[in-house]
């Protein structure tokens, strides 16, 4: 059984540019959600996904999106960056949308500059 | 709005030590409470899940307890060792569904 994933683990940006994440859920997990944890914070939700359909959001902009694919994969899409969006950015899972544990992933450290 | 307070911040103890790791939350209509552990720059490990309507949960040397009336929970962590030097973080939610957590007490066990 394969846990989260996540890819890049590292990443720098420039202001105003765009950026995708990608995380790649664990086997049989159908919800997976994103969350952003900024430098001595806990993480901070972002979005979730069930069943590829957005299923809650946090108190984010819209220029924060994201997507599901069949697979349960998800992808975190973040326009027009800013420099506070740098920050540790965190993909968990979990077996259904409730009362299971939730998974994370190791995270990616994006940078913006 | 849920709001989760994790005391002390910071913790130092000598190898060995027990310790008490607190969360509290203002909220007490959760579905359950989730002890997750965090290295520098890494990302969340789950350490112990109480469900709502459970007391505690227990994993090798850690023991966790959850008094919903009260909105309180404790992390027990016996006979403490180095490798457990990390940040521990607290959450409430429903599943990966909006957990809000704490900003966690980073644990340094001095050998």
């Amino acid at each position: 059984e394969t846990g989260v994933t996540q890819s890049p683990t590292h990443l720098i940006k420039t202001r105003g540019q765009q950026v995708t994440l990608r995380c790649s859920s664990q086997s049989g997990h159908n919800t997976v959600s994103w969350y952003q944890q900024a430098l001595g914070q806990g993480p901070q939700f972002i979005f979730q996904y069930y069943r590829e359909e957005e299923n809650g959001r946090g108190n984010f902009p819209p220029r924060f999106s994201g997507l599901q694919f069949p697979n349960y994969s998800s992808e975190l899409n973040v326009n027009a960056l800013e420099l506070d969006d740098s920050a540790l950015y965190l993909c968990a899972s979990s077996f259904d949308r409730r009362t299971t544990e939730a998974f994370f992933g190791q995270g990616t450290r994006l940078t913006v500059v | 709005k849920q709001e989760v307070t994790q005391i002390p911040a910071a913790l130092s103890v000598p190898e060995g030590e027990n310790l008490v790791l607190n969360c509290s939350f203002t909220d007490s209509a959760i579905y359950n409470l989730q002890w997750f552990r965090q290295d520098p720059g890494k990302g969340l490990t789950s350490l112990l899940l109480i469900q709502s309507s459970q007391r505690e949960q227990t994993s090798g040397r850690l023991n966790a307890s959850l008094d919903k009336s009260s909105g309180r929970s404790t992390l027990y962590i016996a006979a403490s060792q180095p490798g457990d030097s990390a940040t521990y973080l607290c959450a409430t939610g429903a599943g990966a569904n909006n957990l809000f957590f704490g900003t966690g007490t980073r644990l340094t066990v001095i050998p």
